[in-house]
């Protein structure tokens, strides 16, 4: 139980491009989704948590305009990042929140993004 | 902003008992304690979660003393697979007494 899938896993773009990125729970229902980036041999940076059917909130400095987040379902969230460059280039990891009180995260296996 | 603070790496032979120990001076009194592993390009995976005094399951230990300023994960007869980054953490979140990812303990496990 307790499973996060990420879609695409891997993906390479043009500069100027946007990128969606999938976050799903595909057994329980998860209110709360949070999007991490992790740069190679860095810790996992919180970027911002979902919250279905309102906005998200995002971490200090990072551009709201910048990565878009939509949590439009229980299972579903998407970060798009918008007019990617190349200083884009990272991990990005979603997680969810589970059920039962202790808050425990789930985590997504990543997406891999790189802006040429 | 909270973080945990951990040792950032640790080496232990095969076969061996690994104890990580993390600090999280600033929990919060309701909030757990998760542990997570986590491979290169791969995504955290959950290990262990606690509150107080001592868990364990099929794979780890975890022991948080009274004052849970601090846990230990206790990892038995480590293998070369478990070569990973590890990671204590609480509740997600923003605010200033949440605590985000620390730098994590890179263990590596030597034949």
């Amino acid at each position: 139980g307790a499973v996060v899938s990420q879609h695409p896993s891997w993906v390479i773009c043009k500069s100027g491009t946007s990128v969606k990125i999938e976050c799903r729970s595909l057994d329980f229902q998860a209110t709360t989704m949070f999007w991490y980036r992790q740069f190679p041999k860095q810790s996992l940076m919180l970027m911002a948590t979902s919250n279905e059917g309102s906005k998200a909130t995002y971490e200090q400095g990072v551009e709201k305009d910048k990565f878009l987040i939509n949590h439009a379902s229980l299972t579903l969230s998407t970060l798009t990042v918008t007019s990617a460059h190349p200083e884009d280039s990272s991990f990005y990891i979603c997680s969810a929140l589970g059920t039962g009180g202790q808050e425990t995260q789930y985590f997504g296996p990543g997406t891999r993004l790189l802006v040429l | 902003l909270a973080k945990t603070t951990q040792p950032i790496s640790m080496d232990s032979y095969e076969g061996q008992e690994v104890n990580i120990t993390c600090s999280h001076n600033n929990i919060a009194t309701n909030d757990y304690i998760t542990w997570y592993q986590q491979f290169p390009s791969q995504g955290p995976r959950f290990i262990i979660q606690g509150y107080k005094t001592k868990v364990t399951n099929e794979v780890a230990s975890l022991f948080i003393p009274a004052d849970r300023k601090s846990s230990t994960l206790s990892l038995p007869r480590v293998s070369l697979s478990d070569t990973a980054v590890y990671y204590c953490l609480g509740p997600p979140g923003t605010g200033a007494n949440n605590l985000f990812f620390g730098t994590g303990t890179r263990l590596t496990v030597i034949p």
